[in-house]
């Protein structure tokens, strides 16, 4: 167990809606990360924050949102969700993660599965 | 763009026999990570390499890192049918934050 939290673990939604995914970082971890993992575009980054604010920016598509709240857990929206969009999203955290030579491990969540139909 | 390849991207091997996955990223990067993946689960972290000629080892596998040829490996020895799974390697430019992985390589110990 690495202590990050998701929820929910599987979603299955239509295309058209919008669905909402929760992590919850390691105690102490200031660094949010959201990364999809699909058959067709394997692992990739999404989107990091760091102690609330916006840090870096990946393969995320416009109908893709994020923030990271006070309590440092984070959310990932997706709205006009298509049948592209079905992948495991993973969630990851750090201690670090500011720009410079931060020597850090990324710790991932158990991921949620979403299936689009 | 960073881009991170391996291979071979699939490997069916026997117990008991040796082999070693290749991990070749394209910019430089003093931060490496390989990964292990069961069907349907998360990833789970086994090697953390930061510097040049890093060598890590636990049970029957063995990571190193060569920085300047900008290739890691990861050794299998003595395959077992418990290591059957998928294996990323993934780097972090220097001073990003990001994780880039490659295709990953799917695992099969037969017995």
């Amino acid at each position: 167990d690495s202590g990050v939290t998701q929820t929910p673990k599987h979603l299955i939604t239509a295309t058209g809606q919008r669905v909402t995914l929760r992590c919850s970082p390691r105690s102490g971890d200031l660094s949010v990360y959201w990364y999809q993992q699909s058959l067709d575009q394997g692992l990739q980054f999404l989107i990091q924050y760091y102690n609330g604010e916006e840090r870096a920016k990946g393969n995320i598509l416009e109908r893709f949102s994020a923030q990271q709240f006070p309590d440092l857990h984070s959310e990932l929206n997706l709205s006009s969700l298509e049948l592209g969009d079905s992948a495991l999203y993973f969630c990851a955290s750090s201690v670090g993660g500011s720009n410079g030579p931060l020597i850090y491990e990324q710790y991932f969540g158990p991921g949620t599965r979403l299936t689009v139909t | 763009e960073l881009k991170v390849e391996q291979n071979p991207l699939f490997l069916s091997m026997q117990e008991g026999k040796n082999y070693t996955i290749y991990c070749n990223y394209s910019t430089t990067s003093d931060r490496l990570y390989w990964y292990r993946q069961d069907p349907g689960k998360s990833l789970e972290s086994l090697f953390v390499l930061l510097s040049n000629g890093a060598v890590k080892q636990e049970g029957r596998l063995m990571a190193s890192l060569d920085t300047k040829a900008r290739l890691s490996t990861l050794h299998i020895t003595a395959a077992v049918h418990d290591l059957s799974a998928t294996y990323f390697c993934a780097v972090i430019e220097t001073s990003g934050s990001r994780l880039t992985f490659g295709e990953g390589t799917q695992l099969t110990v037969n017995p």
